[in-house]
């Protein structure tokens, strides 16, 4: 299986610029997709393959990267954006990365 | 818009089957590819197979003795059959749309808690 680790939190306050990363244990091309999560509701869609914005995403989201390394962008940072953002990778089967939590200060 | 919900006892006995129906609206299950993901406590997900368009069905190789997904087109709805449950297979269960072109799920359902337990 191919293995995503991200880090498992991190705390910014609004109005800053966080990056999240992924990294794969083996490379996955561009697929890697990235998804937010909040409390009680499902995953939802933020960027799909590395570095495109879902349908209505707001552009403070932006995710880069290729082959083992890739990282979600969100700048600035919002009140609302506090949840559990994870990857997902669909190069080889699909897995998922365990999550970041982002809190906010 | 797209949209699908879960549903499904919330309590299994553990050696018992699990079964699940995602139902869909705004969208037919004839088109696309129509997941199963879930998600363990603890945050760990795991994606568990999908049905196509034509009815072909992928599994993830983890579950593949166990597990079995098929649909109604008449009730536009998909199902997930899991056998010989375990306090293992205890999570919240998702059904997703898959975007076979990009390979990514889209459209989620609100997840339904399912527990193993005696």
């Amino acid at each position: 299986d191919t293995v995503l680790t991200q880090s498992p939190a991190l705390a910014v306050s609004p109005g800053e610029r966080v990056s999240i990363s992924c990294r794969a244990s083996e490379g996955v091309n561009s697929y890697m997709h990235w998804y937010q999560q909040k409390p009680g509701q499902q995953p939802k869609l933020l960027i799909y393959k590395a570095s495109n914005l879902a349908s209505g995403v707001p552009a403070r989201f932006s995710g880069s990267g290729s082959g083992t390394d890739f990282t979600l962008t969100i700048d600035p940072v919002e009140a609302d954006d506090t949840a559990t953002y994870f990857c997902q990778q669909s190069w080889n089967d699909h897995t998922f990365g365990a999550g970041t939590k982002l809190e906010l200060k | 818009e797209v949209q699908l919900q879960e549903s499904g006892p919330g309590l299994v006995k553990p050696s018992q089957s699990l079964s699940l129906t995602c139902s869909v609206t705004g969208y037919s299950i004839t088109s696309n590819y129509w997941g199963w993901i879930r998600k363990f406590p603890g945050n760990k997900m795991e994606w568990m197979g999908y049905i196509s368009y034509s009815g072909s069905t992928s599994y993830n190789p983890s579950l593949k003795s166990r597990i079995s997904i098929t649909r109604d087109t008449s009730k536009n709805q998909f199902f997930l059959q899991l056998n010989s449950v375990t306090t293992e297979d205890t999570a919240t269960y998702y059904c997703a749309r898959y975007l076979l072109y990009n390979n990514y799920f889209d459209y989620w359902g609100q997840g339904v808690m399912v527990t193993v337990s005696s």
